[in-house]
């Protein structure tokens, strides 16, 4: 188990459902991220916040929308997704500041079907 | 654009073996470079070097980066089944974005 969680585990929606994933860590880290990935590729960076703002981006489509409502908790809400959605979702956590670069922790992730 | 390249895309060993995976990066404003090891879920924090030429070491695995050449190398030594899994490379920028080669998927055979 890890120190960031993340659920559902796995989900299963049509194209017109709305549903959320939800990602949690208490370790008190202020930057938070959501990666997709695909079988046997490496995390694609969706969006990063940092202190509850959203800082990065990456031209995600408008069906992905994040929401950091506190430190401690980081959204992902979900519709009208299309099969190409289809993918594990991974949410990271990192401390911000101080010289270096901290690693990220990684929740489990949540393995989501489009049919 | 910046990019991190990792090699080999996969390799195939018997117990035993010491293998070498390379990572080599072109970022921007580089910050650090990390190292991953994934196996069904999450990946999990291995290494973060900052310095050319310092060597990272944990039990059978060390690391090293190289700033002027832009590459880094992981190695394991006397592989175990254990050791099966995807070993990512990731670069930090200033910006405190990551980028994450393509992976290295290892198979440890017995």
């Amino acid at each position: 188990d890890t120190e960031v969680t993340q659920t559902p585990k796995h989900l299963v929606m049509g194209m017109t459902n709305k549903k959320s994933l939800k990602c949690e860590q208490h370790m008190g880290h202020r930057a938070m991220y959501w990666y997709k990935q695909k079988a046997k590729k490496p995390p694609e960076l969706m969006f990063v916040y940092s202190y509850e703002k959203l800082s990065i981006n990456e031209s995600v489509p408008s069906r992905f929308s994040p929401e950091c409502p506190n430190s401690s908790l980081l959204n992902l809400h979900l519709h009208a997704l299309q099969p190409e959605d289809s993918a594990l979702y991974l949410c990271a956590s990192s401390q911000v500041g101080g010289r270096w670069t901290q690693p990220q922790h990684f929740g489990d992730g949540t393995r989501l079907s489009i049919l | 654009e910046d990019k991190v390249v990792q090699s080999p895309l996969s390799l195939v060993v018997h117990e035993g073996d010491t293998v070498t995976l390379n990572c080599s990066y072109e970022v921007t404003n580089f910050r650090s470079l990390l190292w991953y090891k994934q196996e069904k879920k999450a990946p999990t924090f291995l290494f973060m070097l900052t310095s050319s030429g310092i060597e990272k070491k944990s039990g059978r695995l060390s690391s090293i980066l190289d700033k002027k050449e832009l590459f880094s190398i992981l190695n394991i030594t006397a592989t175990q089944t254990g050791d099966s899994a995807i070993y990512l490379c990731a670069v930090a920028d200033t910006g405190n974005q990551f980028y994450f080669g393509t992976g290295t998927s290892l198979t440890v055979i017995p």
